[in-house]
């Protein structure tokens, strides 16, 4: 399987301050029509994960422009521009290229 | 609205079986893959099994092959996961979760709100 791992497992951030999460890919995650097969999602507490960034870099529908997604091929990145409360969760990547898909181990966003 | 509705989770004794069943609605099922991810109890996500739209390519965690078994009915909007052989670590809330775009390697987009599976004696 591919392994995904993700970099911090936990950060602290105050409101209003930059955030930023790494997920490396054991192995290219580029399709052959052009995108990378790179999801991350946000878990908040006692709910089913939710979309935020598809291919890479997309933002799902609904989620604010305070988060983006960037990366290629193995190194991807989740940066969150200024960090507000309802932030807080635990946030996956997720690798689709290769079956069965594989999650990064998580990492946990608390308010400072 | 896309809704996943599952349902058929509870306590197992270790080797027994369960049939999980998950519902859509809101959108065209057959069009779309779907999956199976699990979650242990504070831990992180693992995806079980997946099906695409017609049920011609499944895929399965090393973890669970020749024990669960994905199947879909496009006719009544439903998603199953035949468990078998359960074990103590397949203690988890299993979702159901619906893929993005179709014919696009593997894209989750919404879930359920899952279902607890308990293995215990």
């Amino acid at each position: 399987d591919n392994v995904m791992t993700q970099s911090p497992l936990s950060l602290a951030v105050a409101p209003g301050e930059p955030a930023s999460i790494s997920c490396r890919s054991s192995q290219s995650l580029l399709h052959s029509r052009g995108y990378n097969c790179m999801d991350w999602y946000l878990q908040k507490p006692g709910q089913p994960p939710q979309l935020l960034i598809y291919w890479g870099s997309n933002r799902a529908s609904g989620v604010p422009d305070r988060f983006s997604g960037s990366g290629s091929g193995t190194d991807f990145t989740l940066r969150i521009s200024r960090v507000e409360a309802e932030d807080v969760g635990i946030y996956y990547c997720m690798q689709g290229l290769q079956s069965p898909p594989t999650f990064g181990q998580g990492t946990r966003l608390e308010i400072k | 609205e896309v809704q996943l509705l599952e349902s058929g989770g509870g306590l197992v004794q270790p080797g027994g079986s369960l049939r999980l069943s998950c519902v859509a609605s809101g959108f065209t099922f057959r069009t779309y893959a779907m999956n199976w991810v699990r979650q242990a109890p504070g831990k992180g996500l693992e995806c079980v099994s997946g099906i695409v739209g017609d049920g011609s390519q499944t895929y399965y965690a090393d973890s669970v092959k020749g024990r669960f078994t994905i199947s879909r009915d496009n006719s009544k909007n439903t998603l199953y996961l035949q468990m078998n052989s359960l074990r103590a670590e397949d203690t988890a809330f299993y979702y159901c979760a619906k893929d993005r775009v179709p014919d696009a390697a593997w894209n989750i987009d919404f879930w359920g709100q899952g279902t607890l599976v308990t293995v215990s004696s």
